[in-house]
């Protein structure tokens, strides 16, 4: 099964200082879709950021930022100047045909004031 | 345009029992995906929907588990016979995808916990 790993089950950062989450992949295509979705407690899933096997170019938001690596099969998402809201669970997910979505299973990130 | 909706939030049942829950998809969008997601686990994809037509479905849906979607507008998916196994969260999610263009956000609804006693 092509799958998608989240290494960190949990990560902490102080809050304006910046983290960054690991994911990898598995995938036999050569075009595909990653992202980053964001799931705070007791929230509803929200995408972060999105990046297009075939742009070499990381994807930013903002503060959040990706660090793409396709020959690695690597995908990170680095958060600059970490806020209290960014406290949430975080999926990794590439997608595949028909547009479904594959999830890591995820990363807790904590932000400490 | 409220999102996506879904209902009930919450449903505790008994195993044997028969629930349904209900997705409203953002009025617009075409595809409609339910997964499924354990406690501390990402979620894991079950069915979609292209308009009224469901187009695939995991190997996750057993035959205990049905979906819907009539007029390709609000979607049910019924559990029969729960167990204890199915307690889990359903989620909801719908985007507009047209063909020959990149892919769509999905966009996920708050979801439905279900506990099965």
């Amino acid at each position: 099964a092509q799958t998608v790993t989240q290494s960190q089950p949990e990560m902490s950062v102080q809050e304006a200082e910046t983290v960054t989450l690991s994911c990898t992949y598995d995938t036999s295509e050569s075009d595909y879709y990653l992202f980053w979705y964001k799931q705070p407690p007791s929230r509803q899933m929200i995408l972060v950021i999105r990046q297009e096997a075939y742009k070499q170019q990381n994807a930013t938001e903002n503060r959040f930022s990706v660090n793409f690596q396709k020959a690695a099969k690597s995908f990170s998402l680095k958060i600059s100047d970490s806020q209290l809201g960014d406290a949430a669970m975080y999926f990794c997910a590439r997608m595949e045909y028909g547009n479904k979505l594959v999830f890591g299973a995820g990363t807790i990130l904590r932000v400490k004031s | 345009d409220t999102g996506v909706s879904q209902n009930p939030r919450h449903k505790i049942t008994k195993r044997g029992q028969n629930v349904t829950f209900r997705c409203d998809p953002i009025s617009e969008h075409n595809r409609l995906y339910w997964y499924r997601q354990t406690l501390g686990q990402g979620p894991e994809f079950l069915t979609y929907f292209q308009n009224e037509a469901q187009l695939e479905k995991s190997r996750l849906l057993s035959d205990r588990f049905s979906a819907e979607r009539p007029k390709g507008s609000f979607s049910t998916l019924e559990i029969q016979r729960t167990e204890q196994g199915d307690s889990a969260m359903y989620l909801c999610a719908s985007s507009l995808t047209i063909f020959g263009t990149l892919p769509s956000e999905q966009y996920f609804g708050p979801g439905t916990r279900l506990t099965v006693t």
